[in-house]
């Protein structure tokens, strides 16, 4: 099972909205309304920020959604703060091997 | 309240077994739908998933690290443990364990181990 695609990095300026893609497969991403979104700030656990593609857990910020079309899901977040900088990962259930993880995304707050 | 807390040894000499211990509380693992899965983070790279074990003791495993790796449970103890055969120093990494609901999204994580290979 191949990870998941992300881009290495994306900036914004405070204030402004960006969006971090995930693209699977069809065997994964594209079969399952399973992807979850995690937070990872440097040498901390991960936090689960979205999960079933488009749910917040309680505590969540509502700057933060998610959505799907296809093989690719995504993760905005609005309203950039210094707060969010940190790496973030899509998950998928795939089935028969059940999780794939993101390659991750350095989001920067310029 | 949830908490998750990963135990073991700090490092490991190539060709040994990893053997770590996931200890939980705030819920439990004879509860239907509940699960704990374990997730390794090499050193400025990505997560990768390594083994799950749900309520009914049923058990997955990565397709490529299945036959290294065995994940099993005490319900009493509130705990899982996870062993990995024949440790590389490629397989130096932060591990996790991780609550899973029905399998769908791990939404509490323990603070991580770090588990260095190395002769």
């Amino acid at each position: 099972q191949s990870a998941l695609t992300q881009p290495a990095s994306v900036s914004g300026s405070p204030g402004q909205s960006i969006t971090i893609s995930c693209t699977g497969t069809s065997s994964d991403v594209g079969s399952y309304n399973l992807v979850s979104w995690y937070q990872q700030h440097p040498g901390k656990a991960p936090k689960l920020m979205i999960y079933e593609g488009s749910k917040r857990p309680s505590g969540v910020s509502n700057r933060f959604s998610g959505s799907k079309s296809g093989n690719t899901a995504s993760l905005t977040i609005s309203g950039l703060q210094a707060e969010d900088e940190a790496d973030y990962y899509c998950c998928s259930y795939a089935g028969s091997s059940p999780y794939v993880f993101g390659t991750g995304t350095k989001v920067t707050v310029l | 309240q949830v908490t998750l807390r990963e135990s073991g040894p700090a490092l490991v000499k190539p060709t040994q077994t990893l053997t770590l211990t996931c200890t939980f509380s705030g819920f439990s693992l004879s509860t239907s739908g509940m699960c704990v899965s374990w997730v390794r983070q090499p050193p400025g790279k990505a997560l990768e998933w390594l083994a799950l074990i749900d309520w009914d003791d049923d058990k997955y495993y990565s397709t490529s690290l299945k036959t290294r790796l065995t994940i099993s449970k005490d319900t009493s103890k509130n705990q899982v443990v996870l062993t990995m055969t024949n440790m590389d120093p490629v397989d130096t990494a932060t591990y996790y364990c991780a609550r899973t609901f029905f399998g769908e999204n791990f939404d509490y994580w323990g603070q991580g181990t770090l588990v260095t290979v190395s002769s």
